[in-house]
């Protein structure tokens, strides 16, 4: 079973366009995280979120965890090729890390 | 480089040898995970040690697996008798916490391959 369910699997936007992540979890969340991961290398860090309602911004990606702390999205504003990678949200849930599958993002120029 | 390191970044092997893996944490880290990860796929959760002690292992660590970390610094991850199915990529993150909330640093993975 999936832990955490992520939305959607791929996306492909033009340059400039904004676009939207979803990741929702059946259990109540105390530590939501945001990675980005390019093909055939490790993880890079990109937010963390604790509080229901939280939001946090760097540079021009946005991320929020609902009040409920079962549902986080990951916004990109005006994507560019900087962006291209997969993205990938993990979760404490107990003793064990969980992390959904992915969402791998293509910006065509 | 003060960033998690692991070695080596590719193993390719024949089925039925063991490997061994190694990952070096962020110095001042005491929590060390590691996951394995395939193609198109999400990393899975395999282990996690909180500074010498391993405190979980994942139900996808057969006993072909092994991890330790003797002096609560780095660690290393054997597997016995490969098989192909454990070919992956195997990636190991450190981070510093004493209660739940903190942020896990990655290494750049070891992929193997088994023939």
């Amino acid at each position: 079973s999936q832990e955490l369910e992520q939305s959607p699997q791929s996306l492909i936007v033009q340059e400039g366009k904004n676009l939207t992540i979803n990741c929702t979890s059946s259990k109540t969340l105390y530590g939501l995280y945001w990675y980005k991961q390019k093909y055939g290398e490790g993880l890079i860090f990109l937010m963390m979120l604790q509080k229901g309602g939280e939001e946090k911004s760097h540079e021009k990606i946005t991320a929020k965890l609902d009040e409920k702390k079962q549902q986080s999205s990951l916004h990109i504003t005006a994507s560019q090729p900087s962006h291209v990678g997969i993205y990938l949200c993990g979760a404490d849930l107990g003793n064990q890390f969980y992390f959904g599958t992915g969402t791998s993002l293509t910006v065509i120029p | 480089d003060t960033g998690v390191s692991q070695d080596p970044r590719h193993k390719i092997t024949k089925r039925g040898q063991n490997v061994t893996f190694r990952c070096d944490p962020i110095s001042e880290h005491n929590r060390l995970y590691w996951y394995r990860q395939t193609l198109g796929q999400g990393p899975e959760f395999l282990t996690y040690f909180q500074n010498e002690a391993q405190l979980e292992k994942s139900r996808l660590l057969s006993d072909r697996f092994s991890a330790e970390r003797p002096k609560g610094s780095f660690s290393t991850l054997e597997i016995q008798r490969t098989e192909q199915g454990d070919s992956a990529m195997y990636l190991c993150a450190s981070s510093f916490g004493q209660g739940e909330g903190n942020e896990q640093f990655f290494g750049p993975g070891t992929r193997l391959t088994v023939l």
